[in-house]
């Protein structure tokens, strides 16, 4: 099945520092690529959706200047958090979607960020 | 009216026992539907993927699409203590870029 990786799979940084999280598809092309965010026992809320080359469409409610995301390549994107505060602690996970098939999505493990 | 609804449980079931998850939806422009398992701190891991209705069989898993009843549901035969998870409901209607529209999410776990 497909891969998809994401790095680091855990960070702890200070309270106003900037973290990025790496998200690759790893044995195919991702068109598109998502970003989430769960909290403990929630399900998963869609952060903003990225086509490679063009600017991600964020959902209402997330800030873009604070969640700065980038998709370079067909098989890189990257979520910077920005100004990074202990609110911002989360599990945050990326999906991946070929330009192929009607909706799959493969998600990377995940990445646990704590706040201090 | 929520887009996808999924009751989270939780579910207790015995080593063995069928276990049936279920999800209803309100969108009728739902092509494609997904069951995901997340184990706690990891990802979903994608178990079925069905396009419209009907039905689709992997090893101890169906799932099973009835679109007149906007109704999914997934069995698990013979359940296993491994398969204690929290399995997600995702469905979309297939677009280039669309997003998956998730349920809560049903917690099971299998004694043994």
């Amino acid at each position: 099945g497909a891969v998809v990786s994401q790095h680091p799979s855990w960070v702890i940084c200070k309270s106003g520092t900037s973290v990025k999280i790496e998200c690759r598809s790893l044995d195919f092309q991702a068109t598109t690529m998502f970003w989430y965010r769960q909290f403990p026992k929630q399900s998963l809320m869609l952060m903003a959706t990225s086509n490679e080359g063009s600017k991600a469409t964020y959902e209402q409610g997330v800030e873009k200047d604070k969640f700065l995301i980038n998709h370079a390549s067909l098989t890189l994107s990257t979520l910077t958090v920005t100004s990074a505060h202990p609110e911002d602690s989360s599990f945050y996970i990326c999906s991946a979607r070929s330009g192929t098939g009607g909706g799959e999505q493969y998600f990377g493990p995940g990445t646990r960020l704590t706040v201090t | 009216q929520k887009e996808v609804e999924q009751d989270p449980g939780p579910l207790s079931v015995p080593e063995g026992a069928i276990v049936s998850l279920n999800c209803t939806y309100s969108n009728s422009a739902f092509q494609y539907f997904m069951w995901y398992r997340q184990y706690s701190r990891k990802g979903p891991e994608l178990l079925m993927y069905t396009y419209s209705s009907g039905n689709k069989e992997d090893g101890r898993f169906t799932a099973q699409v009835d679109k007149s009843s906007k109704y999914i549901s997934l069995f698990i035969r013979d359940s296993q203590p491994s398969d204690s998870a929290t399995y997600l409901c995702a469905m979309s209607a297939g677009q280039a870029g669309t997003a998956l529209i998730f349920g809560k999410g049903t917690t099971l776990s299998v004694s043994s």
